[in-house]
């Protein structure tokens, strides 16, 4: 079975513009959860999604957005990206709502210059 | 607000040695997971930790829980090389929603 998958893997972008990331969650997974990875702050819960609803957000400001698809697939937006928004971005997906492992991806590793 | 601390943040150890990597997190939770990350890489989940006494091994590793003193450990047993790596704690606060502990990087020495 295949695992999560992100694309994609590595972006460089600019202060000012804007990045959407893609998550798609192994087949059958509805639940994806999405977080960041900074040597300083850790890893930070950002939101979490199930059959395209936004359940949980973390304190995040709302440059960053997400969404999910009738496939499950998710993807992330962070508009107006100031440098510290550098991260890797992770995504990890779970078969429901219920208590479980999550299965993350292998990540999105973004730099703003 | 939930807060996951884990000790040591930072463990140099050689083979053949046992230690213990502690993780304390400050409200009630029944749900504890421990994750493994290699450098540049995703994180690999080790152990799922779900009732108070859980106690659960994989090779040379084993983790517990003691839900009242709101504290999990993750004992390595002989230690080998290929176990560095930065391990992970986290605590479910609901919806899918992990905390994480600031993770212990480990490095096993020859």
């Amino acid at each position: 079975k295949a695992g999560v998958t992100q694309t994609p893997r590595y972006l460089i972008k600019t202060r000012g513009q804007q990045v959407t990331l893609s998550c798609s969650p192994i087949s059958g997974h509805r639940s994806v959860s999405w977080y960041q990875q900074t040597p300083g702050q850790g890893l930070q819960f950002l939101f979490e999604y199930f059959s395209e609803t936004q359940r949980n957000k973390g304190n995040f400001p709302g440059r960053f957005s997400g969404r999910q698809f009738s496939n499950s697939r998710s993807e992330m937006n962070v508009s107006t990206l100031e440098l510290g928004d550098s991260a890797l971005y992770l995504c990890a997906s779970s078969w429901s709502t219920v208590v479980e492992t999550q299965y993350f991806g292998p990540g999105t590793r973004l730099l703003v210059l | 607000e939930l807060k996951v601390e884990q000790n040591p943040l930072f463990l140099s150890m050689q083979e053949g040695k046992n230690y213990t990597i502690y993780c304390n997190y400050s409200t009630t939770s029944d749900r504890l997971y421990w994750y493994r990350q290699d450098p540049g890489k995703s994180l690999e989940s080790l152990f799922v930790l779900l009732s108070n006494g859980a106690v659960k091994q994989e090779g040379r590793l084993m983790a517990s829980l003691d839900t009242k003193a709101r504290l999990s450990t993750l004992h390595i047993t002989a230690a080998v090389h290929d176990l560095s790596a930065t391990y992970f704690c986290a605590v479910d606060r609901g919806a899918q929603k992990l905390v994480f502990g600031q993770g212990t990087r480990l490095t096993i020495n020859p």
